[in-house]
């Protein structure tokens, strides 16, 4: 099936720094990716929509000028976490949608996750 | 989006089946029914997905009612390795953003 990665997959920084991951769907084009944020013991919760070659949506209550989105090719999206601080050490999902071809199906795939811990 | 409603936990025997339900009473005609599963500390997983008719793949059948309003997702022979969190989600399409809600945590015991 199709694969999405992500990198790093775990990330230690001090507070006050900026942390960037990256999202990279590995054998298909993603006009569209998704990025989430998920806290121990808790769902994932949706945080933007990384549109290719424009800005991305943020959903209600995310800080934009916070998580930084690019999403400059058609493989890749970034997130990156700005003046990070230990309440936004989280577990970070990407998914990227890809469209079926051949009768395949549709469907979204997503990342393995990065954690990032913030000291 | 249609809010789904799931047990917060189930047990399965492995080797059993295990039958996850799903509740979705206020699902619209366009409305797709998607299952995804989490393993720990994993990014969440496509199992499966439906409009009306019944839908079975390599992994999983996933059984919907005739008035749509509640599916069943059946793991034929659950091993050990199908311990995860199990969500359902209704939307309209694939590339509709997925809002995930609290799921099924299934265990499967030896």
């Amino acid at each position: 099936g199709a694969v999405v990665s992500q990198h790093p997959s775990r990330v230690i920084c001090k507070s006050g720094t900026s942390v960037k991951i990256e999202c990279r769907s590995l054998d298909f084009q993603a006009t569209t990716m998704f990025w989430y944020r998920q806290f121990p013991k808790q769902s994932l919760m949706l945080m933007a929509t990384s549109n290719e070659g424009s800005k991305a949506t943020y959903e209600q209550g995310v800080e934009k000028d916070k998580f930084l989105i690019n999403h400059a090719s058609l493989t890749l999206s970034t997130l990156t976490v700005t003046s990070a601080h230990p309440e936004d050490s989280s577990f970070y999902i990407c998914s990227a949608y890809k469209q079926g071809a051949g009768g395949a199906v549709d469907t979204q795939y997503f990342g393995p996750g990065t954690r990032l811990t913030v000291l | 989006d249609a809010k789904t409603t799931q047990p917060p936990s189930m047990d399965c025997a492995e080797g059993r089946a295990a039958n996850l339900p799903c509740n979705h009473s206020t699902i619209s005609g366009n409305e797709y029914v998607y299952w995804y599963r989490q393993i720990h500390s994993q990014g969440p997983q496509y199992i499966i997905h439906g409009l009306k008719n019944n839908e079975t793949n390599e992994m999983a059948s996933l059984i919907i009612t005739e008035d749509r309003k509640s599916s069943t997702l059946i793991l034929p022979h659950a091993t050990l390795r199908d311990t995860a969190v199990y969500y359902c989600i209704v939307k309209k399409t694939s590339y509709d953003k997925v809002i995930f809600g609290p799921g099924t945590s299934l265990s499967v015991i030896p």
